[in-house]
């Protein structure tokens, strides 16, 4: 399996509760964030984003938090699964020109217990 | 994974050889970029390419040159592979519409002996 993630800060959530998993972004000029999935072995999977003018974004069992004040990010999965075991990390775009230049986060692992 | 595709999937190779990694992409995106994982490390950015001929590098390019002859290939070339270069390469795409998201293909772990 993948060697990343060795290191890596680990939430444990029993299935069926809630998971919230935290991340702090560097660079206030940021605009735009991204919550990535990785499972092992596999290319991080797109959740959801969200604009820096919101603070607030629902998807499906997912919902994103923005606090532009203290740069901080939060994810909160619903009534979690053992599917959602895997390493979260987030992105962030800061505006430079058209390129789309994301600087990533080192992720935290969620492991979902029976 | 949007339509992309890495070849190879896994590559053991030796100090001092070259190696080249293909992005391949079936959706007609512009921008293509190439990162590598480490543990301790998020995605760092190689080099990217916003259009066919036109690339640019990123915050770890040392060592790797890339290429783009067509829209849908995206090369990355270890010219004289490295020990250090022992990683997961990640190639993705942006996504159209304007948002900055990017798709990322499914990767090839590049052992360097």
């Amino acid at each position: 399996g993948e060697s990343v993630g060795l290191h890596l800060p680990t939430l444990s959530v029993q299935e069926g509760d809630n998971s919230i998993i935290n991340c702090a972004y560097s660079n206030s000029a940021s605009d735009y964030f991204i919550w990535y999935k990785q499972e092992s072995g596999k290319g991080p999977q797109f959740i959801i984003d969200i604009r820096s003018n919101m603070d607030k974004r629902q998807g499906q069992r997912v919902t994103v938090l923005l606090n532009k004040t203290v740069k901080h990010l939060s994810l909160q999965i619903a009534a979690t699964q053992p599917g959602d075991s895997a390493v979260y990390f987030c992105a962030e775009n800061a505006p430079t020109g058209t390129a789309s230049k994301l600087t990533f986060g080192t992720g935290t692992r969620l492991q979902v217990t029976l | 994974d949007a339509g992309i595709t890495q070849s190879p999937r896994h590559k053991v190779t030796e100090t001092g050889t070259p190696v080249t990694l293909r992005c391949h992409q079936t959706e007609n995106h512009r921008y293509m970029y190439w990162y590598r994982q480490d543990p301790g490390h998020g995605l760092r950015l190689i080099h990217y390419s916003y259009g066919v001929k036109d690339t640019d590098k990123g915050e770890v390019s040392d060592g790797y040159s890339v290429s783009r002859s067509k829209t849908e290939d995206f090369l990355l070339t270890l010219e004289s592979a490295t020990s250090s270069q022992t990683s997961v390469y990640f190639c993705a795409i942006r996504g159209q519409g304007g948002r900055d998201t990017q798709y990322f293909g499914p990767g090839t772990r590049l052992t360097v002996l």
